[in-house]
């Protein structure tokens, strides 16, 4: 399967604890977004890497929130101190960097925090 | 401020009857659109896209979409809904020439009556 790849696909973690996502874009992709859907909504728009830069932040991105991108190739999401408002499907996207192109979603993580 | 809007939250059809999901924007500039599918507890899959050039476009499993300027809108449609059609669609747009920073209605859940 050449498309975006997310793990866990559900987590479930106590109130407090540090959670860490991984996306595995498809391989040709040089930009990557994190999304993030809470029940009955779209998506949101989190965060965005070009390559190995994290070029934009959205203010949904609390301090708590960080993401990384070492090599340019897959991506993290590691919330801590995690809160029960963070209970969401957290998406990750990628694209090509030429105008005129889509972005391929991945299947998402579900957090649920108790 | 960009915004998408979907105003049905719901809608329920009979399998072989006609569909119209409505989509309207609020963007400044020339928007990019798109139309993305969300079966429970999975991704987005595009169905379609606009970016310039013919506003009738054709997308998969037999849906279109019309963009009006004038109208700011672009609303998805379907001659004949099928049972497997059951499921959240999005409508989404993005700046033009910019990266996939996409904006995302909250949604409308399609429901399919046999």
């Amino acid at each position: 399967d050449t498309g975006v790849s997310q793990n866990p696909r559900h987590k479930i973690t106590k109130r407090g604890q540090n959670v860490t996502f991984r996306c595995d874009p498809i391989s040709e992709h040089n930009r990557l977004y994190w999304y993030r859907q809470t029940l009955g909504q779209g998506p949101e728009f989190l965060t965005y890497f070009q390559n190995e830069a994290q070029l934009e932040k959205s203010r949904l991105l609390s301090d708590r929130f960080s993401a990384e991108r070492p090599k340019g190739s897959f991506s993290t999401l590691e919330i801590q101190r995690t809160e029960q408002g963070d209970s969401a499907m957290y998406l990750c996207a990628s694209s090509l960097r030429e105008r005129n192109t889509e972005a391929f979603f991945g299947q998402g993580t579900r957090l649920t925090v108790v | 401020a960009q915004s998408v809007t979907q105003p049905d939250i719901h809608i329920t059809v009979s399998e072989g009857a006609s569909l119209e999901l409505r989509c309207n924007y609020s963007y400044g500039a020339t928007p990019y659109l798109f139309w993305y599918v969300q079966s429970p507890g999975q991704g987005l899959q595009l169905l379609l896209k606009y970016f310039s050039g013919d506003t009738l476009v054709q997308g998969i499993k037999g849906f279109e979409a019309e963009f009006k300027r004038s109208q700011s809108s672009f609303n998805l449609r379907k001659p004949s809904v099928h049972w497997s059609d059951a499921a959240e669609y999005f409508c989404a747009v993005t700046l033009s020439g910019g990266y996939n920073k996409l904006i995302f209605g909250a949604g409308t859940r399609l429901a399919v009556h046999p």
